[in-house]
């Protein structure tokens, strides 16, 4: 399976700053998907990184607040932007190769806001 | 989109013992994936059973899926402290090609 790594692992950032959170992938993968795990709950699907194009959001998360880019079929990034409490969280690439397949997730970087 | 269920929501075993997690969905699927994951760490995944199967073994792991319930099961046999953690499911659904919904997740804890 794909090794995915995810970078920050861990950061704490200022209210109104920004952070953004790298996905590398050792091979080319059809589909990345970015997550938001909130304290204690589960996770939620935040948008789907389209390679060359914009993001597919779901329903409740805007591109201006989570800019997503994805330049090729290896990396992406998410950008969580003006932060503020309610955004500390856990945040997860994931990515998946094909119909059917295995979906494998980054270690994750949990963010929190002062 | 919605999320799963999953019941119980914590399980408290002694090692040695099985544990059953539940969950159950509402959308028709073409997977379920069953992970753990470990103190709020990545998730690592466990077994994936397509929507034309319905048991799947995995060492001391069988996921078991019944789509006219809209459920799955995930059975660890022996348990061991090792094992105490968090359990997800999570499905895709339709033509959502990869968007997985995930369950509310049942937290473990094995006690030695």
């Amino acid at each position: 399976s794909a090794v995915i790594s995810q970078k920050p692992s861990r950061d704490i950032c200022q209210r109104g700053t920004s952070l953004t959170i790298q996905c590398q992938v050792d091979s080319q993968v059809t589909m990345m998907f970015w997550y938001r795990q909130q304290p204690g709950q589960s996770l939620t699907l935040i948008a789907t990184a389209n390679q060359g194009s914009e993001a597919t959001y779901e329903s409740g998360f805007v591109i201006d607040k989570f800019p997503i880019s994805r330049p090729n079929l290896t990396f992406s990034t998410l950008t969580v932007s003006n932060l503020s409490p309610e955004d500390s969280s856990i945040y997860l690439c994931s990515v998946v190769e094909g119909i059917n397949q295995p979906q494998h997730f980054g270690d994750g970087t949990r963010l929190s806001i002062l | 989109s919605q999320q799963g269920e999953e019941d119980p929501q914590a399980l408290s075993i002694q090692e040695g013992e099985n544990a059953t997690m539940n969950c159950s969905y509402k959308t028709s699927i073409n997977n379920l994936q069953w992970y753990r994951q470990n103190s709020g760490r990545g998730l690592v995944h466990l077994i994936l059973i397509r929507s034309n199967e319905r048991e799947k073994h995995s060492g001391r792991l069988r996921v078991t899926l019944d789509t006219s319930k809209k459920s799955s099961s995930l059975l660890i046999t022996a348990s061991r402290a090792a094992d105490t953690a968090s359990y997800f499911c999570a499905y895709a659904g339709g033509t959502s090609y990869g968007k997985l919904t995930f369950g509310q997740g049942t937290i473990l804890t094995v006690h030695p």
